[in-house]
């Protein structure tokens, strides 16, 4: 069965560092989506994508934060300057519709020192 | 926008017993409700969803049920195992043709003792 994967599975970095998150979403499918988990907390959305733009983004994608497919199978998050606060388990997810059902990966979990 | 609360953060139960979790949304917009599973390490799992043109949802020994005018929906988990110890979230999104912003509930870590 297909399944989207990420890659690293951590990262560690230093604060102010940039740091790019890979994702290979199911290859059929359209819409892309990056989440975030602080360690003990809610998962939250942070952007979706469709068609080469964002469609959507919520208040924690500020312009610190950046997605990218660079080519036909990667969907990158790029985070500019990191913050310890930026310390969490990222989820990339897929799905094949708009109103389809949205598969995960296996998440990076992010720590910003 | 959305917000979803979920209720309780904690559940433990005895194997074969039944284990009810709640959810209730504000967006009187949204119109897809699902339930994710997500072991510890691992990456959460579609378990069961339900449509806000549809009351009740059954899957084996998992159902969802859903009150619109309530702003509500529940998980019900019969016979309960082992291995469906785990986290559970619920989520809700207003879906269209641009994508399917999810907004999660704070999660349920459910216990199934032997």
């Amino acid at each position: 069965e297909p399944e989207v994967t990420q890659t690293p599975s951590h990262q560690v970095t230093q604060m102010g560092q940039e740091v790019i998150l890979r994702c290979v979403p199911i290859s059929n499918h359209l819409y892309f989506y990056w989440y975030r988990q602080i360690l003990g907390q809610k998962v939250e959305f942070l952007v979706s994508f469709y068609n080469n733009e964002i469609s959507e983004k919520s208040e924690i994608f500020d312009d610190q934060f950046s997605v990218e497919r660079p080519d036909g199978s990667n969907f990158t998050l790029k985070i500019r300057s990191t913050k310890l606060e930026d310390s969490a388990m990222y989820f990339c997810a897929s799905s094949e519709l708009g109103e389809g059902e949205q598969f995960f990966g296996p998440g990076t979990r992010l720590t910003v020192l | 926008g959305e917000n979803v609360e979920q209720h309780p953060s904690t559940l433990s139960v005895q194997e074969g017993d039944s284990a009810v979790i709640k959810c209730t949304y504000s967006d009187s917009a949204s119109n897809y409700f699902p339930w994710y599973k997500q072991e510890l390490g691992k990456r959460p799992q579609l378990i069961i969803d339900i449509r806000s043109n549809v009351g009740e949802k059954k899957d084996q020994r998992i159902a969802v049920t859903l009150n619109k005018t309530a702003k509500h929906f529940s998980l019900h988990i019969t016979e309960t195992q082992p291995e469906d110890s785990a986290v559970y979230f619920c989520a809700a999104s207003t879906m269209n043709n641009a994508g399917n912003m999810l907004t999660f509930g704070g999660g349920t870590r459910l216990m199934v003792k032997p």
